[in-house]
């Protein structure tokens, strides 16, 4: 079957870094995504990466290894905002976009 | 501006009764899709249409159906087959998924079995 794993949650000091880490195991791959929703809204799209390495996008960078089937989404310069739940998701063909539960990231004074 | 509609934001179903949720988009995108979120957990795929008059089924697909005679809608019917209804429902376009084109995502509707 397929999966993709992810910290349930993470707590991290405003002003720090925090990694979120996903591992997955999908009958196809394309990229990697990454995605933030707040509470009782839709998700947004933060970044992809189809290619091993680091993808930089202003405070927010996405990382892929696909021999290890992983990825990671780094977030600096932590803000309150930044509280919500962040998912990744594994494009699995031109069609389907599989999404992990979600790391609900709590970002503390 | 362009984006994706969906309508009602909130909605009560009775036992035994279907219902419809409304996905509208004017983006012009090809692909439309339906997810189901459980408080707490990731988005599960329920149907996905790439073309008018075409669609497929996703991972958790029963009790649920869904029509694309316009480009620009997408509605997902609930029925009472569905035994566990209450969620949130996010309708979804885009392009091309394995591009790495931004998919966006509507508002989303919460659907409770009263």
């Amino acid at each position: 079957g397929q999966s993709l794993e992810q910290p349930s949650e993470v707590t991290a000091v405003e002003g720090a870094i925090v990694q979120i880490n996903c591992t997955y195991q999908t009958s196809g791959f394309y990229g990697l995504s990454w995605y933030q929703q707040h509470d009782g809204g839709a998700p947004t799209f933060l970044s992809y990466n189809a290619l091993d390495g680091l993808e930089e996008t202003g405070r927010f960078s996405s990382f892929l290894s696909r021999s290890d089937s992983y990825g990671y989404l780094l977030l600096q310069e932590l803000q309150m905002k930044d509280s919500a739940s962040y998912f990744c998701a594994v494009a699995t063909g031109a069609n389907n976009l599989f999404f992990g539960t979600g790391t609900r990231l709590t970002v503390i004074p | 501006d362009g984006g994706i509609t969906q309508s009602p934001k909130y909605l009560f179903r009775k036992e035994g009764q279907n219902v419809t949720l409304s996905c509208e988009q004017n983006l012009n995108h090809d692909a439309m899709y339906w997810y189901r979120q459980d408080p707490g957990q990731g988005l599960r795929l329920i149907y996905y249409s790439q073309i008018v008059n075409d669609f497929q089924k996703g991972d958790i697909a029963e009790g649920y159906s869904v029509s694309r005679e316009k480009k620009e809608s997408f509605p997902l019917t609930v029925t009472s087959a569905q035994k566990n209804p209450t969620a949130f429902y996010l309708c979804a376009s885009i392009v091309d998924i394995s591009s790495g084109n931004t998919i966006y995502f509507g508002e989303g509707s919460w659907l409770t079995v009263v």
